[in-house]
């Protein structure tokens, strides 16, 4: 059974900070990973999608590595702002009867002006 | 970009009421949509995999009677929540899966869209 884990829960941190959020799952089998944000009582906004062959996918000052051997994704936010608060989710792509996506516990960060 | 559509975003309902919420793909076609359900402060989980012409496929733990899905066409999904209790309240989640598809030889992503969510209330 897919599993999906993120590290830390919540995060809070000043201004201009890299941060890194940390995603793992259980079975390796994934087709791709995304990350998501989500504002307080908003649906989902996605930010990177990883395909299962990649090993990384930048945005702006958005970094998101895959490495599927080991069961894991990091995200890297660059010079934090005030506006990156949200909660951010990982979910993994797999295969079981049907393709679908497998939501990770979320981080919850704010970033103090 | 593709685009999915949920109604409505909000409702209230009393106790043992029935709520619909429709999931729509407004520019493709889905033959596969998704259900998710987000309580506060937590993530999503998936309800069921809802498929056009057929029976939905429910994750372990949801009830099938409780949580009625019906896919009529590759546009629109529809779950009912039957005789509503204030537990069931909580953010709903659609999705609408953007399959493979060759085109001169590229094959594209096999991915989903998400809807908006609706935040369903019992009173």
């Amino acid at each position: 059974k897919q599993e999906v884990t993120q590290i830390p829960a919540a995060l809070s941190v000043p201004e201009g900070e890299n941060l890194v959020l940390n995603c793992s799952f259980t079975d390796s089998a994934i087709y791709n990973l995304q990350w998501f944000r989500q504002d307080p009582g908003k649906g989902l906004t996605s930010l990177l999608l990883i395909q299962s062959s990649q090993r990384e996918q930048t945005s702006g000052r958005l970094n998101a590595s895959l490495d599927k051997s080991s069961g894991r994704s990091t995200l890297y936010i660059a010079a934090s702002q005030p506006g990156d608060s949200a909660t951010y989710l990982c979910a993994v792509m797999f295969f079981s009867g049907t393709y679908k996506y497998i939501f990770g516990t979320g981080t919850r960060l704010k970033v103090l002006a | 970009g593709a685009v999915v559509s949920q109604h409505p975003s909000r409702v209230i309902c009393k106790s043992g009421t029935s709520v619909k919420i429709e999931c729509r793909s407004l520019d493709f076609q889905a033959t596969t949509m998704f259900w998710y359900r987000q309580f506060p402060k937590q993530s999503l989980m998936l309800m069921a995999t809802s498929n056009e012409g057929s029976k939905a496929t429910y994750e372990q733990g949801v009830e099938k009677d409780k949580f009625l899905i019906n896919h009529a066409s590759l546009t629109l999904s529809t779950l009912t929540v039957t005789s509503a209790h204030p537990e069931d309240s909580s953010f709903y989640i659609c999705s609408a899966r953007l399959p493979r598809v060759t085109s001169g030889g590229t094959l594209s992503t096999d991915t989903q869209y998400f809807g908006p969510g609706t935040r369903l209330t019992v009173l």
